[in-house]
């Protein structure tokens, strides 16, 4: 149980593009999602925080324009990243929780390589 | 604001070595510590969670401890194998509600 999947698995863009990235839970629902970027050889650094419902938090240094999240459902989140540059390169994997896991419990997806040319 | 640091960066070790690995932590107010495992372009899969309240935790060869007061938590793996190689994460949480905070990673090479 308590599994997440994240589509697709890795993009090519090319730079000014847009290119939207989906994190859903399969069997639980996700109160709350967590968006985090990973840089080759560095952390998982958070993005951003989305509880069902709410506008999403972002966490400081992250542009809330640039990176558009959305979480409409209890299963699915969104991530996009608008006009996307070169530097905007990494890994980008969600984490969720919510009813039927266990107690604050994150749950994280595979994660989603992209890459801007 | 918590601050998570893993050391070493790298380790490289012959099959069959034991190994620790460590983290330490600058704000000892934690929920709980956890460590995953990730592999080369992977997500992440969770090894051993421990609550504050709690000293270490077991999982076969794997055992992770924690000194909450002193900000330090150990993951120790018995026998290593090559099928050990990956990227070991610690990330502690503050509270129930909020979200991982996580060190850089050690990266293991187990030779065989």
């Amino acid at each position: 149980g308590a599994v997440v999947s994240q589509h697709p698995s890795w993009v090519i863009c090319k730079s000014g593009t847009s290119v939207k990235i989906e994190c859903r839970s399969l069997d639980f629902q996700a109160t709350t999602m967590f968006w985090y970027r990973q840089f080759p050889k560095q952390s998982l650094m958070l993005m951003a925080t989305s509880n069902e419902g709410s506008k999403a938090t972002y966490e400081q240094g992250v542009e809330k324009d640039k990176f558009l999240i959305n979480h409409a459902s209890l299963t699915l989140s969104t991530l996009t990243v608008t006009s996307a540059h070169p530097e905007d390169s990494s890994f980008y994997i969600c984490s969720a929780r919510g009813a039927g896991t266990l107690p604050y419990e994150q749950y994280f997806g595979p994660g989603t390589r992209l890459t801007v040319t | 604001k918590q601050e998570v640091t893993q050391i070493p960066a790298a380790l490289s070790v012959p099959e069959g070595e034991n190994l620790v690995l460590n983290c330490s932590f600058t704000d000892s107010a934690i929920y709980n510590l956890q460590w995953f495992r990730q592999d080369p372009g992977k997500g992440l899969t969770s090894l051993l969670l421990i609550q504050s309240s709690q000293r270490e935790q077991t999982s076969g060869r794997l055992n992770a401890s924690l000194d909450k007061s002193s900000g330090r938590s150990t993951l120790y793996i018995a026998a290593s194998q090559p099928g050990d190689s990956a990227t070991y994460l610690c990330a502690v949480r503050r509270s129930g509600n909020t979200p991982l905070v996580f060190g850089k990673g050690t990266r293991l090479s187990v030779i065989a």
